[in-house]
């Protein structure tokens, strides 16, 4: 079955420090997705990055980049000179060719500290 | 570009009652995904709806039950409210039109409901 782990409940740094979100996934699928988003304090999910499983490119995005590994199942996330407004709830989410719905992981509490 | 909206913000209810809630999808976009959020939790897929019609179900009972009119606007209805209801209702929209990130969810706000 497919499952997303993210075994990082909460973590806590200090602003300017660089900083990195662990995702491990589990699929039987050749053909999936996998996602980032991030929920601040106001709910609402933020679309973060999309990456297929042919594509194992590494993707940098100002002070964001994501390192995706199939060899390990991993699709990690970090966060490059840390802002105080990167604190939030980040999720990693995985959807199969096969299958319509995101599987979530539990998300990672990030909080910067000033 | 209007983005993912969704109505009410928040909501109380109490149990036994029956809920709807409303979401608008992005401009474009003909499906829609609703997921329920429990506090410190990740969310849970409850449906999705593609051109008025379900396209998958989650682990839900059948008292969720949703609707997509034809301008891609969703109705989420809870009947027999239960406590374990109180949660975070999200709304998604994606597009199946092709591109680099179709499919990609978008959501919105959300809605808040408690249940008494």
């Amino acid at each position: 079955a497919q499952k997303v782990t993210q075994a990082q409940t909460e973590i806590s740094v200090v602003e300017k420090e660089d900083v990195t979100l662990d995702c491990v996934y589990e699929t039987r699928d050749t053909t999936y997705y996998l996602f980032w988003y991030k929920q601040p304090p106001s709910g609402e999910l933020v679309f973060l990055i999309r990456r297929n499983s042919f594509d194992e490119q590494n993707e940098i995005s100002g002070r964001y980049s994501w390192n995706f590994q199939k060899s390990t199942s991993s699709f990690n996330f970090t966060i490059t000179a840390s802002q105080v407004v990167d604190s939030a709830v980040y999720f990693c989410a995985l959807s199969e060719d096969s299958n319509y719905q995101l599987i979530w992981g539990a998300g990672t509490k990030l909080i910067i500290k000033p | 570009e209007t983005g993912v909206t969704q109505s009410p913000t928040h909501l109380i209810k109490t149990r036994g009652q029956q809920v709807t809630l409303r979401c608008s999808s992005q401009s474009g976009h003909n499906t829609v995904s609703w997921y329920q959020q429990a506090l410190g939790q990740g969310p849970q897929f409850i449906f999705q709806y593609y051109r008025e019609e379900e396209n998958g179900r989650g682990n839900f009972p059948p008292r969720f039950s949703g609707l997509q009119f034809p301008n891609y606007s969703s109705e989420l209805n809870v009947n027999a409210l239960e406590l374990d209801d109180s949660a975070l209702y999200l709304c998604a929209s994606s597009s199946s039109a092709g591109g680099p990130f179709a499919d990609t969810q978008y959501f919105g706000p959300g809605t808040r409901l408690t249940v008494l």
